[in-house]
């Protein structure tokens, strides 16, 4: 059974471009989050998708917007990059309103110049 | 602020001794709460989770202590390894069925062979 599984591992961006990362939740899970991890930091919660549907989101910009399809996958874009955007990209996955753990996918790596 | 925090930021151990990470926390709302090990380049991985209507539990190796008096979580780790070296986040779900995750800033823990 796989996991949860993130592509790609590695992404390098211009300042200005857009990034579109996607995400397939472990089998089973219906819900997919994002979180953010800059160097040295936790994550940070981005937002949540249930159903094809933003559920909660954290505190982000506009830049920052999603997508869940039928099959529960699910991807992440970000508009107008900054260098500050620079981060590891982490996608959860778990079943809704079921407090168990979430599984992390091992994150894609963006870095902007 | 954080929601959750971290006292120390490093940890070094010798091999076979017990370990401990602390972790503070400050929204009372919060009624779960996850320990994860993140190895370097890799997405965090579930360790043990309490629910706040207990004060302890215990897995394989590990322990996590639940102080809602003080606000205070922590995680031992019995017989400390090489492999057990990462840093260790704790973090809580701020939203009841929701697996909204809010993390500190991170534990590393480095053990001495």
């Amino acid at each position: 059974d796989a996991g949860v599984t993130q592509s790609p591992t590695h992404l390098i961006k211009t300042r200005g471009q857009q990034v579109t990362l996607r995400c397939s939740p472990k089998s089973g899970h219906d819900t997919v989050s994002w979180y953010q991890q800059a160097l040295g930091q936790g994550p940070q919660f981005i937002f949540q998708y249930y159903e094809e549907e933003e559920r909660q989101r954290g505190n982000f910009p506009d830049r920052f917007s999603g997508h869940q399809f039928p099959n529960y996958s699910s991807e992440l874009n970000v508009n107008a990059l900054l260098l500050g955007d620079s981060a590891l990209y982490l996608c959860a996955s778990s079943r809704n309103r079921v407090d168990t753990e979430a599984f992390f996918g091992q994150g894609t790596r963006l870095t902007v110049v | 602020g954080e929601s959750v925090g971290l006292h120390l930021p490093t940890l070094s151990v010798q091999e076979g001794d017990n370990s401990i990470i602390n972790c503070a926390y400050s929204n009372s709302a919060s009624d779960y709460f996850i320990w994860y090990k993140q190895e370097s380049g890799k997405g965090p991985q579930f360790i043990i989770d309490i629910r706040s209507n207990m004060d302890k539990r215990q897995g394989q190796r590990v322990t996590v202590l639940l102080n809602k008096t003080v606000k205070h979580l922590s995680l031992q780790i019995a017989a400390t390894q090489p492999g057990d070296s990462a840093v260790y986040f704790c973090a809580e779900n701020i939203r009841a069925g929701s697996y909204q995750l809010t993390f500190g800033k991170g534990t590393k823990l480095s053990v001495i062979p």
